[in-house]
């Protein structure tokens, strides 16, 4: 099944800068969406894109999709130590039920 | 919190033996997923239920099965365990059936297989 491929897969940063993750994914969707999830915990929910949107904001997070070269990035402005975490981007394919998720991006914000 | 509940959160079992996980959706969601997340695989999905029937199978293995019930909570199923069949198990529920909104994820369940 189709999934999205988080690039790069770990980041480490100095609180308050910014991080950026990239997505690729291969078929065409419906719509992309955005998880975290702190170390062995469940995911939350951060954003979803749809396929006939471009940019979407939600406080310190922007997320642009590109569906020509199927591909989303995930910017997380002012970074805090409390944004630790992996973050996962997971597409629904048109015509299928099912969220598939990529391996995700390990972020480390250091204090 | 989700509003997601799984039980139990922590499960240790020995190979060839039979474990059940369960789990409650958010009050008011009538779809269920469940997905397996390991080190090698990543999170894969694994089944979806909506209002009790089944509506689409991933990658699940035929010792696996799972259902949802009238009340709409669910049951994953592991059946004949391997050691390979380590791993934390999540589900995960949302309103509708389509997945074109977010989903509301479990804590969790940490199977290890000795």
């Amino acid at each position: 099944s189709q999934q999205g491929e988080e690039d790069p897969q770990a980041l480490s940063i100095q609180e308050g800068e910014n991080a950026t993750m990239n997505c690729s994914y291969k078929t065409s969707i419906n719509n992309l969406q955005w998880y975290r999830q702190n170390s062995g915990r469940g995911l939350v929910h951060l954003i979803l894109i749809r396929s006939n949107e471009r940019e979407k904001h939600s406080g310190r997070l922007r997320v642009t999709l590109d569906t020509s070269k199927k591909s989303s990035s995930l910017l997380i402005t002012a970074s805090r130590a409390a944004d630790t975490a992996s973050y996962f981007c997971a597409t629904a394919p048109y015509g299928n039920n099912r969220l598939a998720f990529g391996k995700g991006n390990q972020v480390v914000v250091i204090p | 919190d989700s509003g997601v509940t799984q039980t139990p959160k922590h499960l240790i079992t020995a190979t060839g033996q039979r474990v059940t996980l369960r789990c409650s959706p958010r009050s008011g969601d009538l779809s269920v997923y469940w997905y397996q997340q390991s080190l090698d695989q990543g999170l894969q999905f694994l089944i979806h239920y909506y209002n009790g029937e089944e509506r689409a199978k991933g990658n699940i293995l035929e010792r696996f099965s799972a259902q949802q019930f009238p009340d709409l909570h669910s049951e994953l199923n592991l059946s004949s365990l391997e050691l390979g069949d380590s791993a934390l198990y999540f589900c995960a529920s949302s309103v509708r059936e389509a997945i074109n909104e977010k989903l509301f994820f479990g804590s969790g369940t940490q199977l290890s297989v000795l």
